[in-house]
């Protein structure tokens, strides 16, 4: 129940083009899901994240949107740039315990190509 | 700030010996926490420290890992002996209470071990 599945486990995607990647869970005491950009060589940094009492959230080229009934959340990447190509993590926390202790997902590696 | 630091970079060692890894975390954050990430199991979380103190190891494979955090700025993972299939990234984070923070991990670069 503690498992965020992740998929696909790797995209290509052509520049210019939308970048979708998709996150399921199970365990519905989960109420803040962050997406983690992790670049080679680098560790994961916080990109976007949303609560599950709104269905959408962007912040610039990227849009996190969430069915809470499904209980499935997915990353998309507008006009996909190169710049782009890294591994992204969904993620999945309770909060309510004073800080954070992430489930992550199995992870993404998006290449971008020009 | 510097960020999380973390080292070595890299460590390239045999089987049997002992690997200490090392972590300097954000300047006033609460929390310490240490993952592992390899290319199966994606990002494991090993163990947890709020003001020093662990709070949850249920993460740590076996009793050959241990860490310790002496000090707010401080932390260090043991693994002892190591063996090939420890091979892997272990990254350290540290993070703010929440609320009134976002509860964000602030991720440091990692440290790439190879266990020959």
């Amino acid at each position: 129940q503690q498992q965020v599945k992740q998929s696909p486990q790797s995209l290509i995607v052509q520049k210019g083009g939308i970048s979708i990647i998709n996150c399921a869970y199970e365990n519905t005491a989960f109420d803040y899901f962050p997406w983690y950009q992790q670049f080679p060589g680098k560790g994961p940094a916080l990109l976007i994240a949303i609560r599950p009492d709104v269905s959408e959230k962007k912040e610039g080229r990227f849009t996190i949107s969430f069915n809470k009934s499904a209980k499935q959340f997915s990353l998309h990447i507008m006009d996909s740039q190169p710049g782009d190509s890294a591994t992204y993590f969904c993620a999945a926390s309770i909060r309510n315990t004073g800080f954070q202790k992430l489930v992550f997902g199995t992870g993404t590696r998006l290449l971008v190509s020009p | 700030d510097a960020g999380v630091i973390q080292s070595p970079r890299h460590e390239v060692t045999e089987m049997g010996q002992e690997v200490t890894l090392r972590c300097k975390p954000i300047s006033g954050h609460d929390y310490l926490f240490w993952y592992r990430q390899t290319m199966m199991r994606g990002l494991e979380l090993l163990i947890y420290f709020n003001n020093n103190v662990p709070i949850d190891d249920s993460g740590m494979p076996e009793d050959r890992f241990s860490a310790k955090m002496p000090n707010a700025s401080f932390s260090t993972l043991k693994i002892q002996p190591s063996e090939p299939r420890d091979s892997a990234v272990y990254f350290c984070a540290s993070s703010l209470q929440i609320p009134p923070n976002t509860g964000e991990l602030f991720f440091g670069e990692g440290s790439r071990l190879t266990v020959l």
